[in-house]
């Protein structure tokens, strides 16, 4: 059974630039959650999908939006970058849309220049 | 919101030695999840351990939900253990959850 599937693995971006990133949950689960790491603020939660819903917004601001498919598939996209987005970005796949047990992807590591 | 707290912040192994990693949390929680970090940032499954103790192989996890703590205990120490150490809990508010993390244990397993 795949995994949680992130593309790019990888990024680099100029400030003032936009991005997606991608997440494949596994085969199944519905809710499809997005998690920002940086080494000054920890994990911080970004949003999560259920059901092409979004359920749960952490506090970001709207330069972040994301969407999730009829598929379960989701994306995140970030406007405007700024140096301070940098940071690794994590997506966790969920069975239902009561986090029960989340499974993470491999992150996408994103680094604005 | 709900607080998680991990402690110790840093740990020091000699390979072989045994070792225990705690998580406090403020409030009641459903269930409770450990992952460790690997070096390219994957967050990979440990227990998923709502309540009582969970073990495997050198790995074992005790969560006493009611005094609002769980203990993750690594025997054997090998240098494939180092890393980060997260606990994570649901945060419900009405039909939305999301997982609260602690700030991590950076586990450091020295041949």
């Amino acid at each position: 059974k795949a995994g949680v599937t992130q593309t790019p693995r990888y990024l680099i971006k100029t400030r003032g630039q936009q991005v997606t990133l991608s997440c494949s949950p596994i085969s199944g689960h519905r809710s499809v959650s997005w998690y920002q790491q940086t080494p000054g603020q920890g994990l911080q939660f970004l949003f999560e999908y259920f059901s092409e819903t979004q359920r749960n917004k952490g506090n970001f601001p709207g330069r972040f939006s994301g969407r999730q498919f009829s598929n379960s598939r989701s994306e995140m996209n970030v406007s405007t970058l700024e140096l301070g987005d940098s940071a690794l970005y994590l997506c966790a796949s969920s069975r239902t849309d009561r986090v029960t047990e989340a499974f993470f992807g491999q992150g996408t590591r994103l680094t604005v220049v | 919101g709900i607080q998680v707290e991990q402690s110790p912040p840093d740990l020091i192994l000699q390979e072989g030695a045994n070792s225990t990693l705690r998580c406090n949390f403020s409030d009641s929680v459903n269930n409770l999840q450990w992952f460790h970090q690997n070096p390219w940032g994957q967050l990979i499954n440990l227990f998923y351990i709502p309540s009582g103790t969970k073990q495997n192989g050198r790995l074992s996890a005790t969560t006493v939900a009611t005094e609002r703590y769980s203990l993750l205990y690594i025997s054997s120490s090998q240098t494939t253990d180092s890393g980060v150490y997260f606990c994570a809990v649901p945060h419900y508010t009405g039909a939305n959850s999301k997982l609260t993390f602690g700030k991590g244990i950076t586990l450091s397993v020295r041949p």
